[in-house]
């Protein structure tokens, strides 16, 4: 089955405390994004990546990291997590250069105490 | 800020109702306009996109209506049904490798 999985889907934990959350997807996609849904702001996107080791800052990059090591995976990475990161947070996937279809995974939810 | 703005915040219909949802955009470099849908506790899948040369498209009950000339896309729920009780994004893409800008979400409950 088509996919892209993230884990963990459920984080809680303290400021400062360096954090990795990891995305996969199984269809190949030479892009992926990483994006945060905050009510009333809608899907910001962080970063994205259009192949392996090639990666670039989205809207909302500060406090973020993301490595390409392998064309499946892309990691997130939150150095020393701050409150306000807490958020819902999605990888997605898509083909092509043009980000038309877009495939999101089921979601991370994070709370930074 | 938004380049995609999106209303209403929330959105209550009975079932058979109409659900509409409007978005506007200023950036004119925008040429492809999707709708993702949102369940609790999963991530957006694509509904149904649109291309500015047309200014309808209809899948099922769902039909987006693409106004060009004033920047404005909206998204018609025809016979509502409680399984359409979700998050509903607009979205737009310019042309050439880029981003997609999101609205900021409608959350539309269907009452039986």
């Amino acid at each position: 089955e088509a996919q892209v999985t993230q884990n963990p889907r459920y984080l809680i934990t303290v400021t400062g405390k360096k954090l990795t959350v990891t995305c996969s997807q199984n269809m190949n996609h030479e892009y992926m994004s990483w994006y945060r849904q905050d009510p009333g702001l809608g899907l910001r996107q962080i970063y994205y990546s259009m192949n392996v080791e090639v990666t670039d800052k989205g809207d909302v990059p500060e406090g973020y990291k993301v490595s390409r090591k392998e064309k499946r995976n892309f990691p997130l990475i939150l150095e020393s997590p701050s409150p306000n990161q807490t958020s819902l947070y999605f990888c997605a996937s898509h083909a092509g250069v043009r980000a038309d279809t877009q495939y999101f995974g089921p979601g991370t939810r994070l709370t930074v105490l | 800020q938004q380049q995609v703005k999106q209303s209403p915040q929330s959105l209550i219909v009975q079932k058979g109702g109409i659900s509409i949802i409007n978005c506007a955009y200023e950036n004119t470099a925008f040429d492809y306009f999707p709708w993702y849908q949102q369940f609790p506790g999963k991530g957006p899948a694509l509904l149904i996109a649109i291309r500015p040369d047309v200014s309808e498209k209809k899948e099922g009950r769902f039909t987006i209506s693409f106004n060009k000339s004033a920047k404005q896309f909206s998204l018609h729920i025809m016979d509502s049904q409680p399984g359409d009780s979700a998050t509903y994004f607009c979205a737009a893409n310019p042309d050439s490798w880029g981003k997609l800008q999101f609205g900021a979400g409608t959350q539309v409950v269907v009452t039986p």
